[in-house]
Formats: C-alpha cells, sequence, structure tokens
C-alpha cells in the first residue's frame, strides 16, 4: 500500500524556520517525482514545490521562491521541504504528494503549520 | 499565474448529474490535456478521481467522468450519491517553470 507520511509541522514565530519532512513507502520513492501542496485555513489547495525523481531538478511557486528549499534523500525514501521567513500567510496544512507531472495520485495526511506570534 | 476558475458551489438531489466546470487559459487546460479532478471531504486529504481529463484511477466509481473542450475542463458526476458531498478541485499542468495551477475549488451539496 502506498503510504506518505507528514511530520514536522508546528507554531512558528513569523520570520522563522521550519523542516517538513514525509516519509513514503509502498512504492519505488527514487522512481518518483514529488510535490508539496499547500491548503491554507478554510481555502484551497496551491501546488508550492516539486522535485524530480533523482533530486536534480526542483520547481518552486513564485511566492516561495527564495524561503522554501525542497529535498528528497532517496537512500531514506523521504522527502524535505525547508521553510525560512515564514510569514503568517503560509499558514496552512501542507501534504506531500507523489507527483505524475499533472497529477497527484497519492497524498499524506497534511501536516499544519501555524505561523504566529 | 492566476488559478484556474470554478463555481464556488453546485448542488444535485440523489441519482442526479451535476457538472463542475474550470476554466483556464491557453497556458494551461488549452494546452494541455494534463487536467485532473480531487475530492476533498472535511479534514481528510485530496482524492484523486479523473488524471490525463477523462481517466479514472483504480477503484473510482464510474459515475466520475471528465471531458475538455478548448480552455475549459469538465467533472460530470451522475447518479450522485450522499457519500458525494465534499470539495471539488480541478487541476492542470501549465510547463515545467509553473508547474501546475490549481482551481479555488467547488463544494458540492447533495440535497
Amino acid at each position: 500500500e502506498v503510504q506518505l507520511l507528514e511530520s514536522g509541522g508546528g507554531l512558528v514565530q513569523p520570520g522563522g524556520s521550519l523542516r517538513l519532512s514525509c516519509a513514503a513507502s509502498g512504492f519505488t520513492f527514487s522512481s518518483s517525482a514529488m510535490s508539496w501542496v499547500r491548503q491554507a485555513p478554510g481555502k484551497g489547495l496551491e501546488w508550492v514545490s516539486a522535485i524530480s525523481a533523482s533530486g536534480g531538478d526542483t520547481y518552486y511557486a513564485d511566492s516561495m521562491k527564495g524561503r522554501f528549499t525542497i529535498s528528497r534523500d532517496n537512500s531514506k525514501d523521504t522527502l524535505y521541504l525547508q521553510m525560512n521567513s515564514l510569514r503568517a500567510d503560509d499558514t496552512a496544512v501542507y501534504y506531500c504528494a507523489k507527483d505524475r507531472i499533472g497529477d497527484f495520485d497519492c497524498w499524506g495526511q497534511g501536516t499544519l503549520v501555524t505561523v504566529s506570534s | 499565474q492566476s488559478a484556474l476558475t470554478q463555481p464556488a458551489s453546485v448542488s444535485g438531489s440523489p441519482g442526479q448529474s451535476i457538472t463542475i466546470s474550470c476554466t483556464g487559459t491557453s497556458s494551461d487546460v488549452g494546452s494541455y490535456n494534463l487536467v485532473s479532478w480531487y475530492q476533498q471531504h472535511p479534514g481528510k486529504a485530496p482524492k484523486l478521481m479523473i488524471y490525463e481529463v477523462n481517466k479514472r484511477p483504480s477503484g473510482v466509481a464510474n459515475r466520475f467522468s471528465g471531458s475538455k473542450s478548448g480552455n475549459t475542463a469538465s467533472l460530470t458526476i451522475s447518479g450522485l450519491r450522499a457519500d458525494d458531498e465534499a470539495d471539488y478541485y480541478c487541476c492542470s499542468y501549465a510547463g515545467s517553470t509553473i508547474h501546475v495551477v490549481f482551481g479555488g475549488g467547488t463544494k458540492l451539496t447533495v440535497l
């Protein structure tokens, strides 16, 4: 069974940093592109960042460029999102998703990030 | 990149059919046959219902179907059931730089 399990969310002050992790199982992680997608409270889905299967190519939504860094460790079947200079409008549930370039066929349960003083 | 445009809400009675539209531009929906649809129940993660415009993943009922014409994609749900009540999001590939863009979501109410 394909599973994605996010962790690392929590409460952080504006300007602070947080690193999210997503542990994958049930599929060949090293052969799959991955993405982070977020959802602010009561709002819709927003794509955040994507990374190729090898990790050699990364992509970011404009509002995250320069602040967020996506990475992966294929030896540990784990995806990461390093978030710096966090703002109140970054408050959201962050989902990791298996990315088939055009659709996301498997999603984690999400981890809540709250940016507040 | 602007979000794709979806109606905020639609409703239907059990057994009826409904259609949710998703309007993009010639840079996303109109350029790629890579439109997908997601169902999200409250407090749950999204679930892929349709991919590549009109393909259903294994396990998704054939009551769900997708189509596209020009810059507008559509999701049709036939034989509405109470458990179809959820939020639905469309998504389109938009090229390697932008990657994907989502619609704002449509709340489906089964009366």
